[in-house]
């Protein structure tokens, strides 16, 4: 069964530190990953997005790295900010039948406080 | 700035009630798709179209779901008649379709409350 799992839940960080998110992915056939960040009330939004041979991807102060042997994939974010506080989403499609077809994780909530 | 546009943004009906909920696509966009999110289940995927056609709706319950394209720029969801337990955000996502690198635009969601 396709599924994307996400840890921690949840995380409190003090602003201006660095925290690691975890997503791990059963999905066959594997297409691309991605990170999605969603603010409370709104849509998600995309990060960043790895295809196979891709390891590493960044934006701004967010780093994506993934690991296809072992079906692993982390988002690094660096001094965070007030404005880092969301929900991140990872999301593995599986492209068939002309279309990705996107499985998604449950989330992780991120607090960052001052 | 081109963006997803849902309305409306909130809904409260009573169960037994039909909600019909819209989706303007970002102009040029060739497919739409129609999630759900709870604090349950998170993000589900409920239908997919592309150029207007449904080529997926398997996560939809259809007894009581349905999903349309009338145009190109309108897509609906409609609840006849709903539940409680559809109680959710509804979002809509478009893109330009067709490779493995897609990305989805999503709107800012339809929160409907079914009392």
């Amino acid at each position: 069964k396709n599924q994307v799992e996400q840890s921690p839940q949840s995380l409190i960080i003090l602003e201006g530190k660095n925290c690691t998110l975890q997503c791990n992915y059963t999905v066959s056939p594997f297409s691309n990953l991605r990170w999605y960040k969603q603010d409370t009330g709104r849509g998600p939004v995309s990060l960043t997005i790895m295809t196979f041979s891709e390891n590493t991807k960044s934006n701004g102060r967010y780093t994506a790295t993934l690991d296809a042997d072992t079906k692993q994939s982390s988002l690094h974010i660096t001094a965070s900010q007030l404005s880092d506080s969301a929900s991140y989403i990872c999301v593995v499609s599986a492209f068939s039948g002309g279309y990705n077809k996107l499985i998604f994780g449950a989330g992780t909530r991120l607090a960052v406080h001052p | 700035d081109a963006r997803v546009t849902q309305t409306p943004r909130h809904k409260v009906t009573e169960m037994g009630q039909e909600v019909t909920m819209r989706c303007q696509p970002i102009l040029g966009h060739n497919t739409v798709f129609w999630y759900r999110q709870t604090m349950m289940q998170g993000l589900e995927l409920l239908a997919y179209f592309r150029n207007r056609a449904p080529l997926d709706d398997s996560g939809m319950p259809k007894d009581r779901f349905s999903a349309e394209m009338p145009d190109a720029t309108l897509a609906t969801l409609k609840i006849q008649p709903s539940e409680p337990r559809d109680s959710a955000v509804y979002f809509c996502a478009s893109g330009e379709g067709g490779t493995s690198a897609d990305t989805q635009y999503f709107g800012p969601g339809t929160r409907l409350t079914v009392l």
